[in-house]
């Protein structure tokens, strides 16, 4: 089945680690996302890239860090900066980086900071 | 700042009944529009869009009304089901310099469809 894979589902990290988040397509889109949720609010960006080895800061891109080395992963690093990294987080993809297109998103993965 | 905008938090509607959903955007760069439904723990999941160029756009039991002047946009769910139970984000995207997508989501509305 085609779609947006995330893992893991849920995540516990301790305060001062880092920890990485996954996510894979097999749409073949070429633009991949990162969004936040946090409790109440809408979904805030995180970071996007449009083609491989290529990303661009979202809204709220501090304390996290990204790479694009293959088109169907695009892997979140919540650094020990980020200062609030309790959320919900969801990639997601679309078939082209630009307006127009339609965005579509993975199940997402919980991070707990305990 | 809040460029887009849903002010009711949440709506009840009875089976059968029209549920409208509203949303407000202040950017009027913005020439694409996306409903999303999402229920806890899931990711959202895309229902309806609709491009700056037009003012209606109907998919089944969906219908979307766009009003440009009154940066005004709404879904339309009839007749609503119990199983459309959920919150709802209204989501707008502007080319960006250099190309790009960027969606901004409004805060969501719980919609509570009662037997």
């Amino acid at each position: 089945d085609g779609g947006i894979t995330q893992s893991p589902k849920y995540l516990f990290r301790k305060e001062g680690q880092n920890v990485t988040l996954s996510c894979e397509q097999n749409l073949n889109h070429d633009a991949m996302y990162w969004y936040r949720q946090d409790p109440g609010q809408g979904l805030r960006l995180i970071y996007y890239s449009q083609i491989v080895n290529d990303f661009q800061k979202g809204d709220i891109a501090e304390g996290y860090s990204v790479s694009r080395e293959k088109k169907e992963s695009f892997p979140l690093t919540v650094t020990s900066a980020q200062k609030n990294p309790t959320a919900f987080y969801l990639c997601a993809s679309s078939l082209q980086g630009r307006s127009g297109n339609t965005i579509y998103f993975g199940e997402g993965s919980w991070l707990t900071v305990v | 700042d809040q460029q887009v905008k849903q002010n009711s938090p949440s709506l009840s509607v009875q089976e059968g009944r029209i549920s409208i959903l509203n949303c407000d955007y202040t950017n009027s760069m913005f020439d694409y529009f996306l409903w999303y439904k999402k229920y806890p723990a899931e990711g959202p999941t895309f229902l309806i869009s609709i491009s700056s160029i037009k003012d209606k756009n109907e998919d089944g039991r969906f219908t979307v009304f766009l009003n440009k002047s009154a940066k005004h946009l709404s879904l339309h769910i009839v007749p609503s089901q119990p199983g459309d139970s959920a919150v709802y984000f209204c989501a707008a995207s502007a080319g960006l310099t250099g190309g790009g997508n960027k969606l901004t989501f409004g805060t969501g509305t719980q919609l509570k469809v009662e037997l």
